[in-house]
């Protein structure tokens, strides 16, 4: 089955600076590719995804690129802020991007220090 | 706003108990799922159900059942707890042929 890894357990930056963080999948059959949000003490919410017909996508201070090639994608975080502060899940599915078989990677802490 | 609601937020109980966890969107959705939350933050899909189809993770314990009143409700059961039941889980929906996910705020479970 698909195997989601996020290398980074936890990222640290300061508030301004732009973060990033990898995920890679291992399954070719792959072709959605979500993020979510998990705040300390709350539960997930979706901060944006890509499908494999496009490389990249972006959403105010939030771009995913996807390099199929390479089986990886990532969420890039510019100007980041104190409230970017959260366990960010990225996850894989293949096509037909059925819920039932989306996998998630382990998280990545990222903490923005003021 | 939440609206995935899921109660109770907590709940201890020992070894051998049944418990029963609740459910309800109010967001219209057809398929709703249960996810466990390990204690390092994984998460791992356990049920999906909408009105015509149940999916079971083949790793689920038989303890553990999804229960549908209707497309809004999907509540957890689990039959006799074991210390490993022991996580946080959370219930999610999603629209038909969409699939962003909404997550309730998550029940944790301490099985004692």
């Amino acid at each position: 089955g698909e195997k989601v890894e996020q290398h980074q357990s936890t990222l640290s930056v300061r508030e301004g600076d732009s973060a990033v963080i990898n995920c890679t999948y291992t399954d070719t059959a792959s072709s959605y590719f979500p993020w979510y949000k998990q705040e300390a003490g709350k539960s997930l919410h979706f901060v944006i995804d890509i499908r494999s017909n496009v490389d990249r996508k972006q959403s105010q201070r939030l771009t995913v690129l996807l390099d199929k090639k390479a089986k990886r994608f990532s969420l890039h975080i510019t100007a980041t802020q104190p409230e970017d502060s959260a366990i960010y899940f990225c996850a894989a599915s293949p096509s037909g991007g059925s819920n039932y078989k989306l996998t998630f990677g382990k998280g990545t802490l990222l903490t923005v220090t003021p | 706003e939440t609206a995935v609601f899921q109660t109770p937020n907590y709940h201890v109980t020992q070894v051998g108990n049944e418990v029963s966890f609740n459910c309800k969107q109010t967001l219209g959705h057809d398929t709703m799922y249960w996810y466990k939350q390990d204690s390092k933050k994984l998460l791992k899909i356990m049920f999906s159900y909408n009105n015509k189809q149940l999916i079971v993770n083949e790793t689920v314990p038989r303890r553990f059942s999804p229960q549908s009143s209707d497309k809004a409700h999907l509540n957890l059961r689990i039959k006799s707890v074991e210390p490993e039941d022991s996580a946080v889980y959370l219930c999610a929906s999603s629209p038909f042929s969409q699939n962003t996910l909404y997550f309730g705020a998550g029940t944790r479970l301490s099985v004692l």
